[in-house]
């Protein structure tokens, strides 16, 4: 069965500080895309990086980028100069090619403090 | 561009009434269609989806069902509501492949009494 797991519940930086959010997951497949969704206390689900598995080069979106691991299964999540608004609960899923299924992880809740 | 409605933003019920939430998606055409649950402090269980109109697959048995009566019209639906029917209700679309990104609505917050 394939599964996520973040095993971070909770974590919270200073602003201006770089953070990494940790995420493993459990597929014996070999073609699948990840993904890292945040929501915030508004509570709509905001996509925030999307990773192809048979890339090698980590994907990056401005303050936000991964490092991904495939043979570790292994897919962290790392913000720069992190901002008040970047406090939300982070999500970490995958889904494999031929699969409608986005599998979730439990979410972290990261908190950026003034 | 693309967006996506969902209403109501907050629904309080009683055990056993029926329930209708609605999520329409402008902007494209032939959209994937998703209904997700999410407990509190917790990730996300996928309900339903649909490919196309009338196509509906179920992921989870319980006592909801799914319509997508239009190509972007998609409907949660209820006949008795249960306790365990609380929570937060999230409608999503796609296009193209199951990998394309999902973009979500606001989400509707069911509470049952």
């Amino acid at each position: 069965a394939q599964t996520v797991t973040q095993s971070q519940p909770e974590m919270s930086v200073q602003e201006a500080e770089t953070v990494t959010l940790s995420c493993t997951y459990d597929t014996s497949e070999n073609n699948y895309y990840l993904f890292w969704y945040k929501q915030p206390p508004s509570r709509q689900m905001i996509l925030v990086i999307r990773q192809e598995a048979y890339k090698q080069q980590n994907a990056t979106e401005n303050r936000f980028s991964v490092n991904f691991q495939k043979a570790a299964k292994s897919f962290s999540l790392k913000i720069s100069d992190s901002q008040l608004g970047d406090t939300a609960m982070y999500f970490c899923a995958f889904i494999l090619d031929s699969n409608y299924q986005l599998i979730w992880g439990a979410g972290t809740k990261l908190i950026i403090k003034p | 561009s693309q967006t996506i409605h969902q209403w109501p933003a907050t629904l309080v019920q009683p055990v056993g009434s029926p329930l209708s939430l609605e999520c329409t998606v402008e902007g494209t055409s032939n959209p994937n269609l998703y209904w997700y649950r999410q407990a509190a402090g917790r990730g996300l269980q996928l309900l339903f989806y649909s490919v196309g109109i009338g196509q509906i697959s179920s992921e989870v048995p319980q006592n909801l069902s799914a319509s997508r009566p239009q190509d972007r019209q998609f409907i949660l639906s209820s006949k008795k509501l249960l306790l365990s029917d609380s929570g937060f209700y999230l409608c999503a679309w796609s296009v193209g492949t199951p990998n394309r990104p999902q973009h979500f609505g606001d989400g509707t917050r069911l509470s049952i009494l």
